[in-house]
């Protein structure tokens, strides 16, 4: 499976742009980047994924490398509850029946008052 | 528009009981996976299900853990026998029908069921 690599932790003041990155240097033509995020103590909740294009949604925005080797989900203004572990993750398919996300250790986005 | 809903939320099991987790997808979703977090990791994939059939259980352990999603009614997780290294978080997710491996499809994840086992 592709890997992707992430920053363990970020850090960002409220009210301000955040930009959290990933590298999936062996991404395939047909992969999918995926980004959840998990506050504690809930589910990962869906946050935004694309192909080539960039894309944009009223959660976040997400930018994807030419090459697609990296991409990089931008939060337009934090707010304290933006604070959670943010995953990047490769939407893998197996003949078009399997399509199971395989979660890393993700970002930890602390936001300060 | 109902999410992913789980129940119950939390668990209580004493070694050796049995601990059955339900799921039931977001309307028109047709596929149901398993996730478990175990404290302080993080999410394994478990079982991938559609109506009636296991697509994959790669990530199921090989002894206990059974999963089914019948044609009526929610998934379900069973965990026989429980011990306390089964105390964790598990999370079921749901997407609907996937017709290509081009779909994009994405999936939504439910609150989760924490089980403790004492």
């Amino acid at each position: 499976d592709a890997k992707t690599t992430q920053p363990n932790s970020m850090e960002s003041n409220e009210e301000e742009p955040v930009h959290l990155p990933c590298n999936h240097s062996t991404i395939s033509g047909t992969d999918y980047i995926h980004w959840y995020r998990q506050l504690p103590s809930q589910g990962p909740e869906y946050v935004i994924h694309g192909l080539t294009s960039n894309v944009n949604n009223r959660m976040a925005s997400l930018a994807i490398a030419e090459d697609r080797k990296s991409s990089t989900l931008i939060l337009h203004r934090a707010t304290l509850r933006d604070a959670a572990v943010y995953y990047c993750i490769l939407g893998k398919g197996s003949g078009g029946s399997n399509y199971k996300l395989t979660f890393g250790k993700g970002t930890l986005l602390t936001v300060n008052p | 528009n109902a999410g992913v809903m789980q129940n119950p939320r939390h668990l209580v099991r004493r070694r050796g009981q049995e601990a059955r987790l339900r799921c039931s997808p977001m309307k028109g979703h047709s596929h149901v996976y398993w996730y478990r977090q175990l404290p302080e990791e993080g999410l394994k994939f478990m079982v991938y299900l559609q109506k009636e059939n296991i697509i994959d259980e790669s990530g199921m352990p090989k002894e206990r853990f059974s999963a089914e999603f019948p044609k009526e009614g929610p998934s379900i997780l069973r965990i026989q026998q429980v011990v306390r290294g089964d105390s964790a978080a598990y999370f079921c997710a749901s997407s609907p029908r996937i017709d290509t491996v081009h779909s994009g499809n994405t999936i939504y994840f439910g609150e989760g069921s924490w089980l403790t086992v004492v």
